[in-house]
Order: structure tokens, then sequence, then C-alpha cells
């Protein structure tokens, strides 16, 4: 079974801080994604990255960085936290091909609180 | 973009009763897949049927079986013998299958099971 850890469940930060999320998946799985989940505003894409060194913006990425030094991890950062980034963030992973099988596996979430 | 719409965001059902989730979506791309993943309370996001557009018959998993109407672009969701445990945030998801890596979900439908 595919395996999507991040490293928070529950999270809790000042304003102004720098936030790091971490994810890392254990199947070799080439592309990774960061959503931010939002009552009644469903999953919205915030960053993914298809290698390693490579990203691409999705639909909300203005406040967000991210890193992918390696092909397992892939980190999303808050460079400067402020209380509208309060949100429940998931981590997502997927083996690279265009077929139905290739969908995505996710990880438990972090619930991010910013004071 | 492509849009996907979940029209209710609650839903209840007796248990060991049927209960159907709609899922609309909107889209120009003649060759897609559609999902729907589970959310249980505080716990991860799991996939639960999914469907290639380009197959007439509808998918089927166990008490989970799907309504795919592609020319009117609907893509609902029907469990049967409600259980317990089939208690969750689901959400219906679109992705392009050649238009890259990301993933379209709609907004949740919550399914709540009454002993």
């Amino acid at each position: 079974d595919v395996k999507v850890t991040q490293s928070s469940r529950y999270l809790v930060k000042r304003t102004g801080e720098k936030v790091f999320l971490e994810c890392v998946q254990d199947m070799d799985h080439e592309n990774m994604f960061w959503y931010r989940q939002d009552p009644g505003l469903g999953l919205r894409l915030i960053y993914f990255s298809y290698d390693v060194k490579m990203k691409e913006k999705g639909d909300i990425p203005e406040g967000y960085s991210v890193s992918r030094e390696k092909k397992e991890r892939f980190s999303l950062i808050l460079e400067s936290a402020s209380t509208n980034q309060t949100s429940m963030y998931l981590c997502a992973s997927r083996r690279r091909g265009t077929g139905v099988l290739e969908t995505q596996y996710f990880g438990p979430g972090t619930r991010l609180l910013v004071l | 973009a492509q849009t996907v719409t979940q029209s209710q965001p609650e839903m209840s059902v007796q248990e060991a009763e049927t209960v159907t989730l709609s899922c609309t979506y909107d889209t120009s791309e003649s060759d897609y897949y559609l999902f729907w993943y589970k959310q249980p309370p505080s716990r991860q996001m799991i996939l639960v049927i999914r469907q290639e557009a380009y197959k007439q018959q509808n998918a089927t998993e166990n008490r989970f079986s799907v309504n795919f109407q592609k020319a009117a672009k609907s893509f609902s969701l029907k469990i049967s013998d409600s259980q317990l445990g089939d208690a969750a945030m689901y959400f219906c998801a679109y992705r392009g299958r050649d238009t890259g890596n990301q993933f379209y979900f709609g907004t949740g439908t919550s399914l709540t099971v009454i002993p």
C-alpha cells in the first residue's frame, strides 16, 4: 500500500512565523501535490511537483512556496504565516502517467492554526 | 479550468438504505477520468471509485456504484445498504487524460448515516 505521511497532524503558529510542512511518500511516485481544504471550498491546489526540483503553481500559490530536493519528500513553506492561512493542508502523491489507475494517494493532513 | 460541482453540502441516510450523491462537471475535453473520494472524520482521504469517460459501463465497487451520464456531464455516486462506517465527507474529482497532473475537486458532500 502507498503510504503518504505528513510531519504534523496539528500545528499552531504565530502570525509572521515561517512554517514548514513536510510530506513523505514511500512508493517512488514522481508527482506530489499540496492542497488546502476549507469548508465549503473543497480542495484547492497550491503547488505540485512532477520531478525533483521541479514545481508548478496550482490555483492558489500566493503566500506559499515549495521545495522538492528528494523524490520522496515535498515541503510546503509559508514564508510569513498569516491568519488567512489557517486551514487543513493535504499532501498527495501519484505515479506519473495518464491512465485512470494513476490516482492520487493522500496523507492524513495537517491542521494549521495561525494566531 | 474545469469545474466540479457538488450541489448537496449535506446528506443523510438511514442505515441499510440507499443514498445518491450528485456531481456535475464542466469540461471541453473528450477524454477524462472521474473519481469519488471519501474522507472519514479525522482520517485519511481514500479513493472510493473511478470511471473512465470513454467507458460506457458504469463502475461498481461492492456497495458503491456510479451513474455516469457523459452527455449531461453528471457523475453521481450511489451507496447501497448504507453502513455507519460510510459516514464521511465525499468529494467528486476530475482529471483530464491529456491535460497533465491536476485534479479538480468539488466542494464535498457530508454524509450522515442514521442508526
